[in-house]
C-alpha cells in the first residue's frame, strides 16, 4: 500500500462525456503528479502540482485539467471525452518535486465506450 | 525526451540475472526505477542522483555512469516475485519537475 489513495477505481463513460478522477497523497506528500498509461503511450506525464501550485505541465490536452486543493487532494477533470482517451490513470506523490521518489496510487482505469 | 531502455523483454528462469538499461543522448539529474506488475501500480525501486553512483537493496541494485546518460538495473538471482515490467523516469535537469519514462522492460522469471 503506497498510501495514495485513487477514486473511483473504474469509469465507464460514452465519448463527449465528462468525467473527474480524485487523489489523495501520502501523508505528507506536497507534491501530486498525474499521468496517463495506454498501451501503445506508455507512461505519460500530464501534469504536476506542489502545494496547491501548478508546478509542471507535460503532455497534458487542453481538453484536461487539473487542481491542488488546499488539503492537497487533487483532482483531474476530463472533459469531451474521445475514444482515445481510454487509459490507466495514475496518480503519484512525493514529499517535494526535486529527485525524490514518487509512490503511485492504484490508479483509476478510464474507459470510453 | 524519452530515455531508450533496452531490452524490451527478458524471459528468464528464477535463480538467472538480468541487467536491464536506460540511456538518455543528454545528461541527466536523475534516474529512478520502478516496477509495475499486470494491473497493478509502479512501485518505486530506487533513485539514483549522483554519477558514478551504485545502490541497491536485496538482490537489485542499480548504477549511474560518470557521463550521468546510462543507468543499468542489476537483479541478481532473480526469483518469481521480480517478474513485471520494469521502467526508468528520468530528471533532465534539476527542477525540471516531471519524470520522462522509458518504454518499459517485461521480464518474465520462468520456475
Amino acid at each position: 500500500d503506497s498510501g495514495v489513495t485513487q477514486t473511483p477505481k473504474h469509469l465507464i463513460t460514452a465519448t463527449g462525456q465528462r468525467v473527474t478522477l480524485r487523489c489523495s497523497p501520502r501523508s505528507g506528500d506536497l507534491s501530486v503528479y498525474w499521468y496517463q498509461q495506454s498501451l501503445d503511450q506508455g507512461l505519460q506525464f500530464l501534469i504536476q502540482y506542489y502545494n496547491g501550485e501548478e508546478r509542471a505541465k507535460g503532455n497534458i490536452l487542453e481538453r484536461f485539467s487539473a487542481q491542488q486543493f488546499p488539503d492537497l487532494h487533487s483532482e483531474l477533470n476530463l472533459s469531451s471525452l474521445e475514444l482515445g482517451d481510454s487509459a490507466l490513470y495514475f496518480c503519484a506523490s512525493s514529499v517535494d518535486p526535486d529527485g525524490q521518489p514518487q509512490h503511485f496510487g492504484d490508479g483509476t482505469r478510464l474507459s470510453i465506450l | 525526451q524519452q530515455p531508450v531502455q533496452s531490452p524490451q523483454a527478458v524471459i528468464l528462469r528464477e535463480g538467472e540475472d538480468a541487467v536491464i538499461n536506460c540511456s538518455s543522448s543528454k545528461a541527466l539529474y536523475s534516474v529512478h526505477w520502478y516496477r509495475q506488475k499486470h494491473g497493478e501500480a509502479p512501485v518505486f525501486l530506487m533513485i539514483l542522483l549522483k554519477g558514478g553512483e551504485q545502490k541497491g537493496h536485496d538482490k537489485i541494485s542499480a548504477s549511474f555512469n560518470e557521463k550521468k546518460q546510462q543507468s543499468s538495473l542489476y537483479l541478481t538471482a532473480s526469483q518469481l516475485s521480480y517478474s513485471g515490467t520494469y521502467f526508468c523516469g528520468t530528471e533532465p535537469i534539476q527542477g525540471a519537475q516531471k519524470l520522462v519514462f522509458g518504454q518499459g522492460t517485461r521480464l518474465t522469471i520462468n520456475p
